[in-house]
């Protein structure tokens, strides 16, 4: 069964410095999205891709959030610049053209900004 | 009010037994209903899109009340495997797909 994947599992950074989360996306999927869980609250959407732009994002996708799709595999989140509070759990997800727009989860990457 | 509101439990319940989450959102123009369980720090998994007519997938059984805007999910004969939470997600019509989720029932299943 095709899944979204994720790297890194886990990645420990220090305030201030950039992180790149890196997502693979099922083949025949057309939209992609990132979502965060920050520990113990409810998932959040951050923001929505398609067709090599930018569909809606949030209040907390500012000026220090990026994404890319610099192949036609990968799908990035670059974090520009870590604050403490960007410590979560990341989610890419990927759903593929149809009226209910099912969106499938990768596992995450576990951010943690010391 | 809340986009997406949940009972967020815990719900403890005897392998067997039949148990019921609700969840109400707020936004009419929502398009699209699902339920996802989530396990301890592991991503959401998709257990069943909910229809306007209701759906049925084995043990599981998910109504849609549109006028109440009003999501349900039954267990029938449920198992430890179930212990999970349950996320009651919505989609918004137009925009960018974004999902909206509830905070989630804690569902434990004992023996």
């Amino acid at each position: 069964e095709p899944e979204v994947t994720q790297t890194p599992s886990h990645q420990v950074t220090q305030m201030g410095q950039e992180v790149i989360l890196r997502c693979v996306p099922i083949s025949n999927h057309l939209y992609f999205y990132w979502y965060r869980q920050i520990l113990g609250q409810k998932v959040e959407f951050l923001v929505s891709f398609y067709n090599n732009e930018i569909s809606e994002k949030s209040e907390i996708f500012d000026d220090q959030f990026s994404v890319e799709r610099p192949d036609g595999s990968n799908f990035t989140l670059k974090i520009r610049s870590t604050k403490l509070e960007d410590s979560a759990m990341y989610f890419c997800a990927s759903s593929e053209l149809g009226t209910l727009y099912e969106q499938y989860f990768g596992p995450g990457t576990r951010l943690t900004v010391t | 009010r809340k986009e997406v509101e949940q009972d967020p439990g815990p719900f403890n319940v005897p392998e067997g037994a039949t148990v019921a989450f609700n969840c109400t959102y707020s936004n009419s123009a929502s398009q699209s209903f699902f339920w996802y369980r989530q396990d301890c720090r592991k991503e959401p998994k998709l257990l069943m899109s909910v229809y306007s007519s209701g759906n049925e997938d084995g043990r599981f059984t998910a109504q849609l009340n549109r006028a109440s805007q009003y999501i349900s999910l039954l267990i029938r004969d449920s198992k430890l495997s179930d212990s999970a939470t349950y996320l009651c997600v919505v989609l918004r019509a137009g925009g960018g797909n974004k999902l909206t989720f509830g905070t989630g029932t804690q569902l434990k299943v004992e023996l």
